[in-house]
C-alpha cells in the first residue's frame, strides 16, 4: 500500500524558473518530512514540519504542511543546477515513516 | 565523519548465492532500518530495529533476514538470491526523535541479480 503520492513524478525546467512539487495522502501524519537525494548517495534530510499548515523556509526552498497534515509542498524559487536530485516526502504513521513515490529534478543551465 | 557506513558499494550475485551486506553506525543510534530502493517505488522497508537483540520486519521481509547483535551494526543476509531482489539497498540510522531529526542514510549498495 502506497500512503504518499508525489507529483510530478519527473520535472525538468530551466535555471531560474520556480517549481512546487506536492506529496499526498488519505492518511494522517503526525509529522512529515522531506528529502533530497543525488546520484550514487543516500536521501538527506533537508526539513521537519510537525504542526498543521506549519510553513518552513530553508533558503530558496519553501515548504508548508497541510491544515489536516495529510499532505505538504515544496516550492523552490529561482532554480539552479545545484538543486538538482530525487525529492521524497516521508510520513510518520505510527512508529513508521513511509516515503513517497519520489520526483526527480533536473535543472538545465 | 560521524554517519551510516555500508560496504560494499557494488555487488553483482548469481541467482541462489547468498550475501550479506554490512552497515554500521557510530552516532550511537538506537534505531537502525533497511530499506530496498526501485525505480518510481520509492523507499520500501524492509526489517528495522529498535536496539540490539530486537528486530521486526517491516513492509517488504520475504527472502531476507537480519540481526542486531550490537547497537552499531545491522546486517542485511540476502538467502537464495533471485532476481526479484535487483536493487539499491540502504541502511540508516536514528535516535528516539526521528519524528524531528530524521534518519541519516548510508550511501548505499547496488546489488545486481543475475
Amino acid at each position: 500500500t502506497q500512503l504518499l503520492e508525489q507529483s510530478p513524478q519527473f520535472l525538468s525546467i530551466q535555471e531560474g524558473e520556480n517549481l512546487t512539487v506536492y506529496c499526498n495522502s488519505s492518511s494522517v501524519f503526525s509529522s512529515l518530512q522531506w528529502y533530497r537525494q543525488e546520484p550514487g548517495e543516500g536521501p538527506v534530510l533537508l526539513v521537519t514540519v510537525v504542526t498543521g499548515g506549519e510553513v518552513k523556509k530553508l533558503k530558496r526552498l519553501t515548504f508548508q504542511f497541510g491544515d489536516a497534515r495529510k499532505d505538504s509542498s515544496l516550492h523552490i524559487t529561482a532554480a539552479q543546477p545545484g538543486d538538482t536530485g530525487l525529492y521524497l516526502c516521508a510520513g510518520a504513521h505510527g512508529n513508521q515513516f513511509y516515503f513517497g513515490t519520489g520526483t526527480s529534478l533536473t535543472v538545465i543551465p | 565523519n560521524a554517519g551510516v557506513t555500508q560496504t560494499p558499494k557494488f555487488r553483482i550475485l548469481k541467482i541462489g548465492q547468498s550475501m550479506t551486506l554490512q552497515c554500521a553506525q557510530d552516532m550511537n543510534h538506537n534505531y537502525m532500518y533497511w530499506y530496498r530502493q526501485d525505480p518510481g517505488m520509492g523507499l520500501k522497508l524492509i526489517y528495522y530495529s529498535v536496539g540490539a537483540g530486537i528486530t521486526d520486519k517491516g513492509e517488504v521481509p520475504n527472502g531476507y533476514n537480519v540481526s542486531r547483535s550490537t547497537t552499531e551494526d545491522f546486517p542485511l543476509r540476502l538467502e537464495l538470491a533471485a532476481p526479484s531482489q535487483t536493487s539499491v539497498y540502504f541502511c540508516a540510522s536514528s535516535s528516539d526523535r526521528a519524528h524531528y531529526y530524521g534518519y541519516t542514510f548510508g550511501s548505499g549498495t547496488r546489488l545486481t541479480v543475475v
